[in-house]
């Protein structure tokens, strides 16, 4: 079993419409998560982070976090154009003494005109 | 401020050959980490470094190494490159280290792509 999964997608959703992205991990110990975004041959971009069980709110992001069920989720709320690109979760582990993120492979995500 | 730099944005090495790569973190920050991502994943964790000193690495084989100078700059070399070392890689920085840990937001450089050809 992979530490993070994600649907690789492709995702398409209509521009307007919610955009929901999904990811589950296997640490039950696990505290922080994160959300970043990738567009193509770009690096990584931190949308938001979550440690608290429930919702956390960002403009029209939506981070959703369930430590029983080991589930996260994104939400993004009248989707854009922009908004198309490849969202990694990632979830902090530890390795020796070093602290890491351990990430999905990925979710891809197009929004339709 | 500017964010993470890393140099050179592209590479283009053969079989065999070794390649360094070169990170500088956000002003201020004090940990450095570096990534591998391979076209289609997600980026994989191979060192960090905090104050000069290597906290810990990943599933990564010796030919990987890394240091930290005293501006919190860093490097990444990698020997006897392999054709499945082409990847994009990654420079991330965060802040402090706190009694937990980094702190635990880490900010991404544009990367390095790497091609071995």
């Amino acid at each position: 079993q992979k530490e993070v999964e994600q649907n690789s997608g492709p995702l398409s959703v209509p521009e307007g419409a919610i955009a929901s992205l999904n990811c589950t991990y296997s640490d039950r110990g696990s505290q922080s998560f994160f959300w970043y975004r990738q567009y193509s041959g770009k690096s990584p971009e931190l949308i938001m982070f979550i440690y608290s069980n429930g919702d956390k709110e960002d403009g029209r992001f939506t981070a959703q976090l369930n430590k029983a069920s080991q589930y996260v989720s994104l939400l993004i709320r009248d989707s854009q154009p922009s908004d198309s690109a490849t969202y990694l979760c990632a979830v902090k582990g530890w390795t020796q003494g070093a602290q890491k993120l351990v990430f999905g492979q990925g979710t891809r995500l197009t929004i339709n005109p | 401020d500017a964010g993470v730099t890393q140099s050179p944005t592209h590479l283009i090495k053969t079989r065999g050959q070794q390649v360094t790569l070169r990170c500088s973190p956000i002003s201020g920050h004090k940990s450095v980490s570096w990534y591998q991502q391979v076209l289609g994943q997600g980026p994989q964790f191979i060192f960090q470094y905090y104050e000069k000193e290597e906290r810990g690495r990943g599933n990564f084989p010796d030919r990987f190494s890394a240091r930290q100078f005293p501006n919190y700059s860093s490097e990444l070399n990698v020997n006897a490159l392999l054709l499945g070392d082409s990847a994009l890689y990654l420079c991330a920085s965060s802040l402090i280290w706190t009694s937990g840990g980094p702190q635990e937001t880490q900010y991404f450089g544009p990367g390095t792509r790497l091609l071995v050809l």
